[in-house]
């Protein structure tokens, strides 16, 4: 089955400085790869996916980049502000038509200071 | 629009009792999942229905089951609760089995004594 490995699983940035979150997945079929935040006690809301046709895709101040050859998908956050605090998820599935399955990774804790 | 529901939202039960969870997912929403989330193994697939029927299945013990209802309504059950169980539940709907993203629910804290 499908493997994804996240890292790093802490990350601590000043605010206005960039963050950028690694994740790897194992199965060449995977083509679908959304982005989860995670605020505390709060529920998983999805911020970004990339889908395997796609090398990157940006939305204001987060962007994605997919590297199909080598398996492994970036999240880059730029001009990190407090509200960017939170444990971010990354995940991959295989959409065919036979579910929305996702393999998430161990996710990361995104603390922006002051 | 209202949101994924579900209910009850914390509960406490005791080795060998079970559980049932209920999850109500957006209107419209055909396919639910349910995902263990603990902070050790992070956020794990259980299994995701469509139209009554299960077509996926994480590597859980048959203890852990589920179904889903005609008005997509879904319920997952734990059998011979373990100390192990104790953890968030999330439940998450999607339009159909090919659209990707999940809107999860704020989920079912369940801890087992």
């Amino acid at each position: 089955g499908e493997n994804v490995e996240q890292h790093p699983s802490t990350l601590s940035v000043q605010e206005g400085d960039s963050a950028v979150i690694k994740c790897t997945y194992s199965d060449s079929a995977s083509n679908y790869f959304p982005w989860y935040k995670q605020e505390l006690g709060k529920r998983p809301q999805l911020i970004i996916d990339i889908r395997s046709n796609v090398g990157e895709k940006k939305d204001q101040r987060i962007a994605v980049t997919l590297n199909k050859t080598a398996k492994h998908f970036s999240l880059h956050i730029t001009e990190t502000q407090p509200e960017d605090s939170a444990v971010y998820f990354c995940a991959a599935s295989r959409l065919t038509g036979g579910g929305n399955k996702l393999t998430f990774g161990t996710g990361t804790q995104l603390k922006v200071e002051l | 629009k209202a949101g994924v529901t579900q209910t009850p939202r914390y509960l406490i039960k005791t080795r060998g009792q079970q559980v049932t969870l209920s999850c109500s997912p957006i209107s419209g929403h055909r396919s639910v999942s349910w995902y263990q989330q603990t902070p050790g193994q992070g956020l794990q697939f259980l299994f995701e229905y469509f139209s009554e029927t299960q077509r996926n299945k994480g590597n859980f013990p048959g203890r852990f089951s589920g179904r889903q209802f005609s008005n997509s309504r879904s319920e997952m059950n734990v059998s011979t609760l373990e100390l192990g169980d104790s953890a968030l539940y999330l439940c998450a709907s999607s339009l159909s089995l090919r659209t990707g993203e999940l809107f999860f629910g704020e989920g079912s804290r369940l801890t087992v004594l």
